[in-house]
């Protein structure tokens, strides 16, 4: 079954408008963690942010936030005052299982590709 | 800090023929070594999981003896494609995490582009 889904393939925004990225997941475990990487077009994995499923706020990192609905497993990723840099492909994952252990897995979702227009 | 690098960047090959991609961790000690492959348009697949001076655990459908993962110290793992064929050609990448950092996250390396022709 898949953990992590994507709902948008592909979003057109304007540059300077707030755009949000749509991320649910799915997972029995208590303790979890998401996440999400901006992957440009030269490859590189960028870590944007990141939420603890313990966490009682809402994670920030600059412009980037990430709304976690708990109850809804979701974790939307919502970037303000979008910029022509900002197009790129965004990826939602989750990391499950021990907190402590620096070998547990991170899942990945399928993507959205986030193209801002000038 | 936590800088990961990946070499090659590129590399093309023949078919049949064996491919060694290294993975670095800079500037801290790697504990765990991931390795994932992306095709074009997809997503991020992980592959094994590798700890230093243990044999690598593979994921579902991953042949460990085409996809040789070697982890001999904690700053380098390889990759090791064997009898490379053309459906080898992907996007691999690497990423490392530590106890000693930011233990919630990994951190990428920049990927090498193989091409097997």
């Amino acid at each position: 079954a898949q953990k992590i889904t994507q709902t948008q393939p592909g979003m057109f925004v304007q540059e300077k408008e707030a755009v949000t990225l749509d991320c649910t997941y799915d997972t029995s475990d208590q303790s979890y963690g998401l996440f999400w990487y901006k992957q440009p077009s030269s490859g590189e994995m960028i870590f944007l942010i990141y939420q603890g499923s313990y966490d009682e706020q809402n994670a920030t990192e600059g412009r980037y936030s990430l709304n976690f609905q708990k109850a809804r497993k979701s974790a939307n990723l919502v970037i303000s005052a979008s910029q022509l840099g900002d197009s790129a492909m965004y990826f939602c994952a989750m990391r499950e299982g021990d907190w402590y252990s620096s070998a547990s897995k991170i899942i990945f979702g399928s993507g959205t590709r986030l193209s801002i227009r000038p | 800090g936590a800088v990961v690098s990946q070499h090659p960047s590129w590399v093309i090959c023949k078919s049949g023929t064996s491919v060694k991609i290294e993975c670095r961790s800079l500037d801290f000690q790697a504990t765990t070594m991931f390795w994932y492959r992306q095709f074009p348009k997809q997503s991020l697949m992980l592959m094994a999981t590798s700890n230093e001076g243990s044999k690598a655990t593979y994921e579902q459908g991953v042949e460990k003896d085409k996809f040789l993962i070697n982890h001999a110290s904690l700053t380098l793992s390889t990759l090791t494609v064997t009898s490379a064929h053309p459906e080898d050609s992907s996007f691999y990448i690497c990423s490392a995490s530590s106890l000693g950092l930011r233990q919630e996250t990994q951190y990428f390396g920049p990927g090498t582009r193989l091409l097997v022709l």
